[in-house]
């Protein structure tokens, strides 16, 4: 088993919905959980960045952890053109432990 | 977070040659790091750059084939040595700013085509 599974998709919406996206992980030490985003030509850029259980809201973004489920989230409402990327997740235990990517969704937003 | 510029951002070189790639944060920071990012595939940690000695490389990562330099806090260096089309493939350098657990965060990367 994988440490984190992501579904690579990729995955077209149309412009204004929301977009649903999740990782499932094995390591029960995790306890930082992040979501990148990554334009064409362009490294990971932060996007979400949350500990421990619960949910965290930035704007149109909603970040999701469920550890007993051992489930991440990442909701976009209103989705935008602009908002066409690759979302990885990554999570850590924290300390100097190495992050645990995701491979990526790819996400289409349809004008 | 840091402005982190990577150099250069692209290239494509002849199979048996070496690239260095440097990496450039704008404040000093404490760790450093390289990766390799191949389509389809998850990022792949190579080597955590350590500011004064050698770095950590991960499993399947040798020194000899990824040389990484580190001389201060805020520059690296990842060499990638006789090179081979398999090589190819996107280098990023990322950065933690803080103690554990804090996020990192990425350069543009360097997509590199080995012919």
């Amino acid at each position: 088993q994988k440490e984190v599974e992501q579904d690579p998709g990729p995955l077209s919406v149309p412009e204004g919905a929301i977009v649903s996206l999740n990782c499932t992980y094995s390591n029960s030490a995790f306890q930082y959980f992040m979501w990148y985003r990554q334009y064409s030509r362009k490294g990971p850029e932060l996007l979400m960045y949350t500990y421990s259980s619960g949910n965290k809201e930035d704007g149109r973004f909603t970040a999701q952890v469920d550890k007993s489920s051992k489930y991440i989230s990442l909701f976009i409402r209103d989705s935008q053109p602009s908002d066409s990327a690759t979302y990885l997740c990554a999570m850590s235990a924290g300390g100097n432990n190495r992050l645990a990517f995701g491979k990526g969704n790819q996400v289409v937003v349809i004008p | 977070s840091a402005v982190i510029s990577q150099k250069p951002s692209r290239d494509i070189c002849q199979r048996g040659t070496s690239l260095t790639i440097q990496c450039q944060v704008d404040s000093q920071v404490t760790m450093m790091f390289w990766y390799r990012q191949q389509p389809g595939q998850s990022l792949t940690l190579i080597a955590t750059a350590n500011q004064g000695s050698e770095a950590t490389y991960e499993s399947g990562f040798v020194i000899d084939k990824f040389p990484i330099s580190r001389p201060n806090l805020t520059f690296s260096t990842l060499t990638v040595s006789n090179m081979s089309p398999e090589d190819s493939s996107i280098y990023l350098c990322s950065v933690r700013l803080q103690g554990g657990g804090q996020p990192q965060h990425f350069g543009d990367g360097t997509r590199l085509s080995i012919l």
